[in-house]
């Protein structure tokens, strides 16, 4: 079983839906949380961050962290052609000096 | 801010020649700098962590030999692939840690060996 499990997709939905992209993982000692977004050929970029379990909202981006089923999602609202890309979860147990364990990666596609 | 500018973007090299990725930490100092490879439809997987003043750690399975890393000031790590040869072909990324802003990543590196 690998530590961060990420169903890769593809994901196509049409502008305007809600999207909702998710993670589990293995390691109980993860406390920190991210999304990341990432454009073809580029590096990714944080899209939220979260520290243990909860909830955080960013415009139209809502994370959500549930450490005792060790399930994240990522919701997107008004989803726009602009958010296509593939998003990655990825988490670390902690805030400095480790790496990041990354999910394989979501691509989706929004039309319009 | 937590800028990291990661250089060349995009190299093509002869098979048996070596190449060198910068990655720099522009309005921070990174005491530890990670490096990742990524291949097309994959994930990251993490190569070696980069610590300032100290040599690299390597994840299993990758060759420090071939892949030769260098931490030498806070704001400066490199990644040197020796004698590449086709399948080392990758985008490779660094990232550099800032506490308030998180893990910050490069631009990456498309390196095609030929």
């Amino acid at each position: 079983q690998k530590e961060v499990e990420q169903d890769p997709g593809p994901l196509s939905v049409p502008e305007g839906a809600i999207v909702s992209l998710n993670c589990t993982y293995s390691n109980s000692a993860f406390q920190y949380f991210m999304w990341y977004r990432q454009y073809s050929r580029k590096g990714p970029e944080l899209l939220m961050y979260t520290y243990s379990s909860g909830n955080k909202e960013d415009g139209r981006f809502t994370a959500q962290v549930d450490k005792s089923s060790k399930y994240i999602s990522l919701f997107i609202r008004d989803s726009q052609p602009s958010d296509s890309a593939t998003y990655l979860c990825a988490m670390s147990v902690n805030q400095a000096g480790t790496a990041l364990i990354f999910g394989k990666g979501t691509t989706l596609s929004v039309s319009s | 801010g937590a800028v990291v500018s990661q250089h060349p973007s995009r190299v093509i090299c002869k098979s048996g020649t070596s190449v060198k990725i910068e990655c720099r930490s522009l309005d921070f100092q990174a005491t530890t700098m990670f490096w990742y490879r990524q291949f097309p439809k994959q994930s990251l997987m993490l190569m070696a962590t980069s610590n300032e003043g100290s040599k690299a750690t390597y994840e299993q399975g990758v060759e420090k030999d071939k892949f030769l890393i260098n931490h030498a000031s806070l704001t400066l790590s490199t990644l040197t692939v020796t004698s590449a040869h086709p399948e080392d072909s990758s985008f490779y990324i660094c990232s550099a840690n800032h506490g308030q802003y998180g893990y910050t990543f490069g631009s990456g590196t498309r390196l095609t060996v030929v």
